[in-house]
């Protein structure tokens, strides 16, 4: 059965540094990955889906990468912003027809 | 587009009253889905929609029964609900179920449900 865990689960950073948000998968035949940012009490937000076939994928101070073989993902955020505090969800889908299974996120607060 | 539209956006009510969630997207997708999202948890799948037919119920308590009017409406009818299903209820879409490698998600902005 696939399970995600992301690490750490709190994260606070001063503005302007950057930093990495782990996610690892216990079962490396997955179709793709999805990392999602969720405000407190809104819905979830698609930051980046990277294909089983793809190493990374990238938009703005945002970059994601995917290693299969050893069931690790990253999400690396270039020059903070206090405006990118959120929890932040990775989720793998593991077979055709069916749906996402998330990890328990990363709640990360950057302070001005 | 990759607007995913829910209401309402707060609801409130008793164990014996009967309500609807709705969820609308106008981006084609194929696939449509229920989440239940508690306090500081991840979001739960509790039900999927391909084309339009009931794909995967994941063992959801008949007092939540969802419904799919057309290609781009899902509704979620609650009845006799317990004060333990108060969550934010989430509705996804992504373009087709079966075509896993590209199927990202597009999230709605969620109904805050509250049981009393």
């Amino acid at each position: 059965k696939q399970e995600v865990t992301q690490i750490p689960a709190a994260l606070s950073v001063p503005e302007g540094e950057n930093l990495v948000l782990n996610c690892s998968f216990t079962d490396s035949a997955i179709y793709n990955l999805q990392w999602f940012r969720q405000d407190p009490g809104k819905g979830l937000t698609s930051l980046l889906l990277i294909q089983s076939s793809q190493r990374e994928q990238t938009s703005g101070r945002l970059n994601a990468s995917l290693d299969k073989s050893s069931g690790r993902s990253t999400l690396y955020i270039a020059a903070s912003q206090p405006g990118d505090s959120a929890t932040y969800l990775c989720a793998v889908c593991s077979q055709a027809g069916t749906a996402l299974i998330f990890g328990k996120g990363t709640t990360l607060s950057v302070s001005s | 587009d990759t607007e995913v539209t829910q209401t309402p956006k707060h609801l409130v009510m008793g164990m014996t009253n009967k309500k609807s969630l709705k969820c609308e997207q106008h981006m084609g997708h194929r696939a449509m889905y229920w989440y239940k999202q508690k306090a500081k948890k991840p979001p739960e799948l509790m039900f999927v929609y391909s084309y339009e037919k009931l794909s995967i119920n994941e063992s959801v308590p008949s007092r939540f029964s969802p419904e799919c009017p057309n290609s781009s409406l899902l509704n979620l009818h609650l009845h006799a609900l317990q004060p333990e299903d108060s969550a934010l209820y989430l509705c996804a879409s992504s373009q087709d179920l079966l075509a896993a490698t590209y199927n990202e998600q597009f999230f709605g902005p969620g109904t805050r449900l509250t049981v009393l």
